[in-house]
């Protein structure tokens, strides 16, 4: 399993755009890259997952180049209830998931 | 559709002591996986059952840790004995059988704090 490298926080105010980068120089082939999001006191949720260039959900845009070596998750027009902890995962199937540290998203009024 | 539930919410017990935890998945789903955040760590894998057998257990820190999942349904999660450092909080998750492509989200429960003292 390709392990992941993302910030370990960021900063932001309501109605702005937030873009987290996560690296995974090892991802194989065959791999999804996933986001799930926590807030705290409950279990990590499901945001969007994709294999290659752009995926966009109700919620949030996933961005990955060509060579798949990272990705960006964008959040459009954040409110103070985005503020989260935010994971960046790769796998497939059924892989157990290894999160990493995430990053916190913090965002202010 | 009801979500994974986890019982009890909150544990305190003593060092020595045994606490069972259990897991209700997703009607349906076979893949039920068991993690942990111990307090300013990463949430860590523990195991992971397909319907009642246990696929991978590779996260299982010890013998003092025993996961049970009846009849594919339910699971539970026994510590005995509970040590200090069994302290923090246990999260269930399930998922679809998998079938190619894209892998199936995970849907996690609410977590069960966990507290040896």
């Amino acid at each position: 399993l390709a392990k992941t490298t993302q910030p370990i926080s960021m900063d932001s105010y309501e109605g702005q755009e937030v873009n987290i980068t996560c690296s995974h120089n090892n991802i194989a082939t065959n791999d999804y890259i996933t986001w799930y999001q926590q807030f705290p006191s409950q279990g990590p949720r499901f945001i969007i997952q994709g294999y290659k260039t752009k995926v966009t959900n109700e919620v949030a845009s996933l961005f990955i180049p060509a060579d798949r070596k990272s990705s960006t998750l964008s959040l459009p027009r954040v409110s103070l209830s985005d503020t989260a902890v935010y994971y960046c995962l790769v796998g497939l199937g059924t892989d157990k998931l290894i999160f990493g540290t995430g990053t916190r998203l913090q965002v202010f009024p | 559709e009801a979500g994974v539930t986890q019982f009890p919410s909150h544990s305190v017990i003593e060092k020595g002591q045994t606490v069972t935890l259990r897991c209700d998945p997703i009607s349906g789903h076979d893949n039920l996986y068991w993690y942990r955040r111990v307090m300013g760590k990463e949430i860590k894998f523990l195991l992971h059952f397909v319907k009642e057998s246990k696929q991978d257990e590779s996260g299982m820190p010890n013998n003092r840790f025993l996961a049970e999942r009846t009849g594919g349904t339910y699971s539970t999660l026994k510590v005995q004995p509970a040590e200090l450092e069994d302290s923090g909080v246990y999260f269930c998750a399930s998922s679809l059988t998998y079938g190619g492509g894209a892998p199936y989200e995970q849907y996690f429960g609410p977590g069960t704090r966990l507290t040896v003292t």
